[in-house]
């Protein structure tokens, strides 16, 4: 398996501009999460889905901040209109609940850097 | 969610054994300790984890008190890629529809040094 796929690996745009992060989860995994980065905050949760789903949104920062999972091999987070502040590096995991289990182990992609100026 | 103390940096010697300490005093019982790492410029990566038992894979060792207050993860020979900081994370177990959530501390920057 290729694992998690995120695009773009590397974003730079101006303040005001539309963002949209990509990532393709591990085929069969049922949870897909996105996480955010920075020195300050350290790594934070921003969204998990279920079976393409949103279960907890708590972890978006402001209206600014979209994510939807049309399938379940598709994700987008979309950040209209980018702030300087919103710069970080920005993570998509994936897991698998365990088939009569109670635990699982997420699997964390490559991650976007995102820049905006 | 409990809450972990971990140092924020070791040093280990290349070869010998690294030895990552996390209190987790107010850990519940049906919390599991998870152990994540995150080499530079990477995406988080799975070590390990355990409920009561001591456990071990092929990339480490986890050892649990008796009372679960506190955790060790012991990497056997530690070479240079083991250069990272990890994270020791505790959760409930996931029910159905819920859980998942992994919320990540500070962690402890290892250098393992030649």
């Amino acid at each position: 398996d290729a694992g998690v796929i995120q695009s773009p690996r590397h974003e730079v745009t101006e303040m005001g501009q539309e963002v949209t992060l990509r990532c393709k989860p591990i085929s069969g995994h049922d949870y897909l999460f996105w996480y955010r980065q920075t020195m300050m905050r350290g790594l934070e949760l921003l969204i998990y889905f279920n079976n393409n789903v949103p279960i907890d949104d708590s972890g978006m920062p402001e209206d600014r901040f979209s994510a939807k999972m049309p399938n379940a091999s598709f994700s987008t987070l979309k950040i209209q209109p980018s702030e300087p502040r919103d710069s970080a590096v920005y993570f998509c995991a994936s897991s698998s609940r365990l088939a009569g289990g109670s635990t699982d182990t997420q699997y964390f992609g490559p991650g976007t850097r995102l820049t905006v100026l | 969610d409990a809450k972990t103390t971990q140092p924020p940096s070791m040093d280990c010697a290349e070869g010998r054994a690294a030895n990552l300490p996390c209190n987790h005093s107010t850990i519940s019982g049906n919390e599991y300790v998870y152990w994540y790492r995150q080499i530079h410029s990477q995406g988080p990566q799975y070590i390990i984890h355990g409920l009561k038992n001591n456990e071990t894979n092929e990339m480490a060792s986890l050892i649990i008190t008796e009372d679960r207050k506190s955790s060790t993860l012991i990497l056997p020979h530690a070479t240079l890629r083991d250069t990272a900081v990890y994270y020791c994370i505790v959760r409930p177990n996931m029910i159905y529809n819920q859980g998942g959530k992994l919320i990540f501390g500070q962690g402890t920057e290892l250098s393992v040094k030649p």
